[in-house]
């Protein structure tokens, strides 16, 4: 069965560093998400993703947040110049035609900012 | 704007007992309704959604959830659990009608089912 996939699994980081977390979607899958999950609190939306734009982003999705579908298969998270409250785990998932509204995730990447 | 409840944090069980695990939305628009299962240092899974159509939803491992429009809650239920079932359990909904580009999910803070031998 096709699934989500992301690397790193993890990643440390010291603060102001610029890191890149990555997200290969399924397959023809179109439209692309990321999510992050703060320990013990909710998991939040940060930004959506269709046709090279994205649709629509959270107040968390600030200047220091970018986005981006280098290739066909990549979708990539930039944080560039990572701050302590950014240590979290960040999801991605994506959904296709046919059934837009239902979103498959990855299993995250956790990272900790130093 | 939507926001989703889980009303208990922990629940934990017997093995084969049954369980509920609470989930109340409130939403000024029509939603989709999920829960999505979170192993042990895994990710999201999908477990079942509620679409339209009958309200009772069933989905894997013998858990369904059942839509209740008047009360705005989406309770997941197994009638005998098993101690693999252990995980945390996310409600989420999304907005119904703000198009195939954006159904952003909105979470709930999670229930940990604890199934104990």
């Amino acid at each position: 069965e096709p699934e989500v996939t992301q690397t790193p699994s993890h990643q440390v980081t010291q603060m102001g560093q610029e890191v890149i977390l990555r997200c290969v979607p399924i397959s023809n899958h179109l439209y692309f998400y990321w999510y992050r999950q703060i320990l013990g609190q909710k998991v939040e939306f940060l930004v959506s993703f269709y046709n090279n734009e994205i649709s629509e982003k959270s107040e968390i999705f600030d200047d220091q947040f970018s986005v981006e579908r280098p290739d066909g298969s990549n979708f990539t998270l930039k944080i560039r110049s990572t701050k302590l409250e950014d240590s979290a785990m960040y999801f991605c998932a994506s959904t296709g035609r046919g059934h837009l509204e239902t979103q498959y995730f990855g299993p995250g990447t956790r990272l900790l900012v130093l | 704007a939507q926001s989703v409840t889980q009303l208990d944090s922990q629940v934990p069980v017997f093995e084969e007992a049954p369980v509920e695990l609470r989930c109340n939305y409130s939403s000024s628009v029509s939603v989709y309704l999920f829960w999505y299962v979170q192993y042990p240092n895994q990710g999201l899974q999908l477990l079942l959604k509620y679409l339209s159509g009958s309200t009772l939803v069933k989905g894997i491992n013998g858990f369904e959830a059942e839509f209740n429009k008047s009360q705005t809650s989406f309770h997941l239920r197994k009638p005998s659990v098993h101690i693999s079932d252990t995980a945390e359990y996310f409600c989420a909904v999304s907005d119904r009608n703000s198009g195939g580009s954006n159904y952003k999910l909105t979470f709930g803070k999670g229930t940990l089912l604890t199934v104990n031998p």
